[in-house]
């Protein structure tokens, strides 16, 4: 069974800009979480999608965005993109919403944003 | 507010030698904790989890870690520790509203 993929894995855009990551989960997976991560913050939660809905929401500002789309692939949206926004993205997904006894979540490669 | 410590930024090991990452915890119930590992460009990989029942959890890559309620804690240990084990380790918890909260992560160095 193949893992979570995201896409692309590097990424180079300037202040001001709008960008858009692509996470596929594992087949059967109806729950993809995204996580930013930076050295300064560390691993932050940024929103999870579970059929379509978002059902959780991390402490980012309205820039961030997501979405989910029926297949369970999931996009996330950062728009007028700031120097600080510069990160790994890490996407994971999970049978059913994350946590929990039964829902292991399972991390992709992640997706590293440079905003020049 | 939940929320995962992780005291040590980076630790040192000679390969061979016994190894234990800590982490404390604050969470009112009694909590979801886990252990992942990532390597340098990597995702994270789940190493090991605690949801209830014995206090000791084995995981992969030969790591267990012991829950203490009492001391809110959830220290990782391996007994031997290879070259290969050189990497970040990042403790969790699964808080209440299904958000995983990660604590700071410890770096470690394998010292051959």
């Amino acid at each position: 069974k193949a893992g979570v993929t995201q896409t692309p894995r590097y990424l180079i855009k300037t202040r001001g800009q709008q960008v858009t990551l692509s996470c596929s989960p594992i087949s059967g997976h109806r729950s993809v979480s995204w996580y930013q991560q930076t050295p300064g913050q560390g691993l932050q939660f940024l929103f999870e999608y579970f059929s379509e809905t978002q059902r959780n929401k991390g402490n980012f500002p309205g820039r961030f965005s997501g979405r989910q789309f029926s297949n369970s692939r999931s996009e996330m949206n950062v728009s007028t993109l700031e120097l600080g926004d510069s990160a790994l993205y890490l996407c994971a997904s999970s049978y059913g919403l994350a946590g929990g006894s039964y829902n292991e979540q399972f991390f992709g490669p992640g997706t590293r944003l440079t905003v020049l | 507010a939940q929320s995962v410590t992780q005291p040590d930024i980076h630790i040192t090991v000679s390969e061979g030698a016994s190894l234990e990452l800590r982490c404390n915890y604050s969470y009112g119930a009694t909590p979801y904790l886990f252990w992942y590992v990532q390597s340098p460009g990597q995702g994270l990989q789940l190493l090991l989890k605690y949801f209830s029942g014995d206090t000791l959890v084995q995981g992969i890559k030969g790591f267990e870690a012991e829950f203490k309620r009492s001391q809110s804690s959830f220290n990782l240990r391996k007994p031997s520790v290879h070259w290969s084990d050189a990497a970040e380790y990042f403790c969790a918890v699964d808080s209440s509203a299904s958000k995983i909260i990660f604590g700071s992560g410890t770096r470690l160095s394998i010292r051959p």
